[in-house]
């Protein structure tokens, strides 16, 4: 099946900082990527996703490039702010499962 | 739409109790999946189902039963409850994941088993 590797966190950065958080993956053919996005005591919901290779998933100022050269989905922004902590997930589907990595949990200080 | 319901919100239970975790949604997804989350720790799939009547084991079933009897409901079984199920429960559901369907989730059930 399909697996993903998410850079390991706590990622630590001041407000307005610049993001990036890297995911790689395997997977059979081109499948849809996803970003979710866990806020504190809360469920994950998706962030953004990108259905096919060269697609670029956007929401929220984060954005994320499908790139299947690098089989990566790397999610970046350009100036985090306060709200954006969390724990953002990588999650690539797997025959009729979605697989989800360990996370990298995103404090962003004032 | 109210979308993924879960209940209980909270339940402690002790060593050996049984319980279930409720789900419900009303968009007609025929996938769901149960996931548990240690604390710091990402998602594990416990059980999934891509249709009524149909379920097949996640990464981590031990201790764990569910059953689909419907399109909208979910249910997982704890049948003895031990501490290592301390943990949050969420239910997701979607339509087909490898089409590009995301998953939509549950506010979670926080169990803890002393």
């Amino acid at each position: 099946g399909n697996s993903v590797t998410q850079m390991e966190g706590p990622v630590t950065l001041s407000e307005e900082a610049f993001l990036t958080i890297n995911c790689t993956y395997t997977a059979t053919g081109y499948p849809s990527l996803f970003w979710y996005v866990q806020y504190p005591g809360e469920g994950l919901q998706l962030l953004l996703k990108a259905t096919k290779a060269d697609d670029k998933g956007s929401n929220k100022g984060f954005e994320a490039t499908y790139r299947k050269e690098t089989t990566s989905f790397h999610l970046e922004k350009g100036s985090v702010q306060v709200s954006d902590s969390a724990v953002y997930f990588c999650a690539p589907p797997s025959d009729d499962k979605i697989i989800f990595g360990k996370g990298t949990r995103l404090h962003i200080l004032p | 739409n109210a979308g993924v319901t879960q209940t209980p919100k909270f339940r402690i239970l002790k060593i050996g109790q049984s319980m279930t975790l409720q789900c419900t949604q009303d968009m007609n997804h025929n996938y769901m999946y149960w996931y548990r989350q240690d604390p710091g720790m990402g998602l594990k799939l416990i059980y999934y189902s891509v249709g009524a009547g149909i379920t097949d084991k996640g990464e981590v079933p031990n201790g764990y039963n569910v059953s689909r009897s419907t399109t909208e409901d979910f249910p997982l079984r704890l049948e003895l409850a031990a501490p290592s199920q301390t943990s949050v429960y969420f239910c997701a559901s979607s339509y087909a994941p490898q089409q590009g369907y995301e998953q939509y989730f549950g506010p979670g059930t926080r169990l803890t088993v002393t």
